[in-house]
């Protein structure tokens, strides 16, 4: 299996504060199409898994551009620039490039 | 609106079966893929399978012959089976639709998730 390495497993940030979270794959994510499927969730308390980013760089439907996603090959990044309160809660990254489909382990945003 | 509700006990005994079903409103599930993912205590997420819109499946091997998914298109439901469950199948199960169409790309709608203990 793909093992993804997530990091930092907690991120505390200041309201108006930017962060970065890392997601690194253990072998590439290139697709044998050219597609790199790379995506990235965020789950608030009490809530179901929300798209933010898919292949890597593109924003879904809704959300603000303060989410950035970035990366090529086995290091991917995703980046939070203004935090605002709802964007509290754990991020996960996702690769379904290669059989079974393996999350990262989450990284939790927290208020300092 | 595409909406998807799971549905199931919460509390399944150790060595049964756990079944849930994915009902899908909104949308058919004849189009794209449909898949099972979990949440364990703790934040760990696996990705246990998917159905597609023509029905074959293909599953985590982790799993092994455990798991089985299936579907009734009548009811635009589809539907979980473990078997053999332990305590370490205990978590939140939730139900998703990938996307675009006819492609095992991206989780764009998922459901609230149902939370499952496996206990005597």
């Amino acid at each position: 299996d793909v093992l993804m390495t997530q990091t930092p497993v907690s991120l505390p940030v200041s309201l108006g504060g930017q962060v970065s979270i890392s997601c690194r794959s253990s072998q590439s994510l290139v697709h044998s199409d050219g597609n790199t499927y790379l995506h990235w969730y965020l789950q608030k308390p009490g809530q179901s898994p929300q798209l933010l980013i898919y292949r890597v760089s593109n924003r879904f439907s809704g959300v603000p551009d303060r989410f950035s996603g970035s990366g090529s090959g086995t290091d991917f990044t995703l980046k939070i620039s203004r935090v605002e309160p709802e964007d509290l809660g754990v991020y996960y990254c996702l690769q379904s490039t290669h059989f079974p489909y393996t999350f990262g382990a989450g990284t939790k945003l927290e208020l300092k | 609106e595409v909406q998807l509700q799971e549905s199931g006990p919460g509390l399944v005994k150790p060595s049964q079966s756990l079944s849930l079903t994915c009902s899908v409103t909104g949308y058919s599930i004849t189009s794209n893929y449909w898949g099972w993912i979990r949440k364990f205590p703790g934040n760990k997420m696996e990705w246990m399978g998917y159905i597609s819109y023509s029905g074959s499946t293909s599953y985590n091997p982790s799993l092994k012959s455990r798991i089985s998914i299936t579907r009734d298109t009548s009811k635009n439901q589809f539907f979980l089976q473990l078997n053999s469950v332990t305590t370490e199948d205990t978590a939140t199960y939730y139900c998703a639709r990938q996307w675009p169409m006819y492609t095992t790309d991206y989780f764009d709608y998922w459901g609230q998730g149902v939370m499952v203990t496996v206990s005597s």
